[in-house]
């Protein structure tokens, strides 16, 4: 059982917007900043999001984050064959002393 | 670029032991902490420790607490994981992440390739 809770699947068709939502409490999300990875399969995790809602160099603005509270969401524009993966949420907590990562999302492009 | 390789995984029978590396490239490894993040098989990311830049302080999951110990050897630019105890449920691709910049607020920028770790019999 994860810490911060993901809903296990979701999709959308090529060009559609797609939420994902990360559910967490007041030890983790509510007071610390939260990211995004997407995973492709076969390959490591990267970064998407840091801070809530900042995109590194090279994420294109088809991705992006926002928090509110105990809870956040990734939210993918635009969405293309390619973004077909797995994508996780991560905040430190401060109850475990580590960090914490949901149970990870499966998009699937249809 | 920044580059993260690890190495050391392999098939190690319960109650054994092994020790993973993670080689770092193109980034002042002395100046960030570093996270091992693994992953069982068909199963989503599980945190398991991080080492400050310095080696001054070390957290660890409750799952590995006791069983694992997170180290560095800065001038070697390289980062360690020591397994002991080892159980079935070990069982995962062993990661190495870069702790992100301050303006970052931390978390996981880079990551490696990762290893696999099998615990059987």
């Amino acid at each position: 059982q994860s810490v911060l809770t993901q809903p296990p699947s979701t999709s959308g068709t090529t060009g559609q917007r797609v939420t994902i939502s990360c559910s967490g409490s007041s030890s983790n999300i509510g007071s610390n900043y939260v990211y995004w990875y997407q995973q492709l399969p076969g390959t490591a995790p990267k970064l998407l999001i840091y801070r809530d809602n900042q995109r590194p160099s090279g994420v294109p603005d088809r991705f992006s984050g926002s928090k509110s509270g105990t809870a956040a969401s990734l939210a993918i524009s635009g969405l293309r064959s390619e973004d077909e993966g797995d994508y996780y949420c991560a905040a430190r907590d401060d109850s475990l002393s580590g960090w914490a990562f949901g149970g990870g999302t499966k998009l699937t492009v249809l | 670029q920044v580059q993260l390789v690890e190495s050391g995984g392999g098939v190690v029978q319960p109650g054994g032991s092994l020790r993973l590396s993670c080689a770092a490239s193109g980034f002042t490894f002395s100046s960030f902490g570093m996270h091992w993040v693994r992953q069982a098989p068909g199963r989503g990311l599980e945190w398991v420790a991080f080492i400050r830049y310095d080696g001054y302080n070390k957290y660890y999951a409750d799952s590995v607490k006791g069983r694992f110990t997170i180290s560095r050897d800065n001038y070697r630019n390289t980062l360690y994981l020591h397994m002991n105890s080892l159980r079935a449920e070990d069982t995962a691709v062993y990661y190495c992440s870069k702790e992100g910049p301050a303006s970052y607020g931390g978390g996981f920028d880079y990551w490696g390739q990762g290893t696999l770790v099998t615990v059987s019999s």
